[in-house]
């Protein structure tokens, strides 16, 4: 592994289904990420970590949930997925000496 | 509330110069980001201001204002392969990155 790696790449889901969106980092940074990518808006945090361990909550939560049992992993989970969630969600993880933020490739989630 | 602006689209020719404004507003600054984006693909780091002044890597400089709460990306030698949404964003008191929307530049031959 190099950097970072997302699974799925894409997923179509049926609304009211759980996923799981995994992320894993090689590079040992402490902090990782969850953002969503809609067209027309900024990138919106999820949640974050800032060392395994811990988690905040960003921007727009509701409805996704994440864990950090270790350094490499920074599983999102949605419960129960609704439309609304269709989006592309990028991982990421930060380098502590400059705090530049490094992405995964993103997932393509489409819930119908 | 916290605010990012940049511009939705700019086009420029192959070989030109471009510059991509960014004023923002946040609650605390803790430094400010320029990002790459193609289509489909992830953003990529491109440069990272925190004190007044340009800072300048190969084709691309990065200007920061902080009184002005004001930075631009310059690309210089316009190539095809600069074609690409810049993503600027701002890094506040909480150490959280808040993010504009994207200037997708289109490059003509």
């Amino acid at each position: 592994i190099a950097g970072i790696t997302q699974a799925p790449t894409s997923q179509i889901l049926a609304a009211g289904r759980r996923m799981t969106l995994r992320c894993t980092q090689d590079m040992r940074h402490n902090a990782m990420y969850w953002y969503r990518q809609d067209l027309g808006l900024g990138l919106r945090l999820i949640h974050y970590s800032n060392t395994a361990g811990t988690t905040g909550k960003g921007e727009v939560p509701d409805g996704y949930s994440v864990s950090r049992a270790n350094t490499d992993d920074f599983p999102l989970t949605l419960a129960s997925a609704v439309p609304s969630q269709t989006s592309v969600y990028f991982c990421a993880s930060s380098d502590s000496t400059t705090d530049t933020q490094y992405f995964g490739p993103g997932t393509r989630l489409t819930v119908l | 509330g916290q605010n990012i602006d940049q511009p939705t689209e700019m086009t420029a020719t192959e070989g030109a110069i471009v510059q991509i404004n960014c004023t923002y507003q946040t609650s605390g600054f803790n430094g400010l980001f320029w990002y790459q984006q193609h289509a489909g693909e992830a953003p990529t780091f491109l440069s990272y201001n925190v004190l007044d002044g340009l800072e300048e890597k190969g084709r691309f400089s990065s200007f920061l204002s902080r009184s002005k709460g004001y930075s631009y990306l310059l690309l210089k030698e316009l190539q095809m392969k600069d074609s690409a949404s810049y993503l600027c964003a701002v890094m506040d008191s909480n150490y959280q990155l808040i993010w504009g929307a994207g200037t997708k530049l289109i490059i003509k031959p």
